[in-house]
């Protein structure tokens, strides 16, 4: 069975830019997580999705967003990208009803 | 809020040498407990996870952790670590039922020949 994929793993970007990312998860996970990885504040988790709604949301600014697609393929938003969004962002799924979740290779984002 | 705290930001330990880990958390309800580990270049991996039960787990690699609910603890433990366990370690815990993973800061581990 295939891992989480991401898509891109590297992107640079410039302030002010906007950036989406793609995951897709195991083949049957229908809830997607995403968590900011940063050397500071360790992983941090930015929201949840399930069955194309936002079930569970972190404590980050509005520029960050995300959705879910039919498929369960989900992605995130970060609108006027600001010098501190340079992070691992990582995806997670987990299968209907589990606790434990897989993780993708994550997409390393740096904004100059 | 739920946190998680790990007490070794940075741990050298020469080959062969035993291994444990501390990781402690606040949460008053149920809670599932998990030990990841990040390899340089890879992705975060399961260790192993505590749900219910037997409060001794082992994981994979021979890792085990155990559950001590009157400390909160979940201290990572492995008795002769190699060269290859050089990576560095996470403990994360939710609350049962669904519920976002609240991960500690992580504990790198360096192991030397």
């Amino acid at each position: 069975k295939a891992g989480v994929t991401q898509t891109p793993r590297y992107l640079i970007k410039t302030r002010g830019q906007q950036v989406t990312l793609s995951c897709s998860p195991i083949s049957g996970h229908r809830s997607v997580s995403w968590y900011q990885q940063t050397p500071g504040q360790g992983l941090q988790f930015l929201f949840e999705y399930f069955s194309e709604t936002q079930r569970n949301k972190g404590n980050f600014p509005g520029r960050f967003s995300g959705r879910q697609f039919s498929n369960s393929r989900s992605e995130m938003n970060v609108s006027t990208l600001e010098l501190g969004d340079s992070a691992l962002y990582l995806c997670a799924s987990s299968y209907p009803g589990g606790d434990e979740q897989f993780f993708g290779p994550g997409t390393r984002l740096t904004v100059l | 809020a739920q946190s998680v705290s790990q007490h070794n930001h940075h741990v050298i330990l020469s080959e062969a040498a035993s291994l444990e880990l501390g990781c402690n958390y606040s949460y008053g309800g149920t809670v599932n407990l998990f030990w990841y580990v990040q390899y340089p270049g890879q992705h975060l991996q399961l260790l192993l996870k505590y749900f219910s039960g037997d409060p001794l787990v082992k994981g994979i690699k021979g890792f085990e952790a155990e559950f001590i609910k009157s400390k909160f603890s979940f201290n990572l433990r492995k008795p002769s670590v190699q060269w290859s366990d050089t990576a560095e370690y996470f403990c994360a815990v939710n609350a049962q039922g669904n519920t976002p993973l609240v991960f500690g800061k992580g504990t790198r581990l360096s192991v030397i020949a």
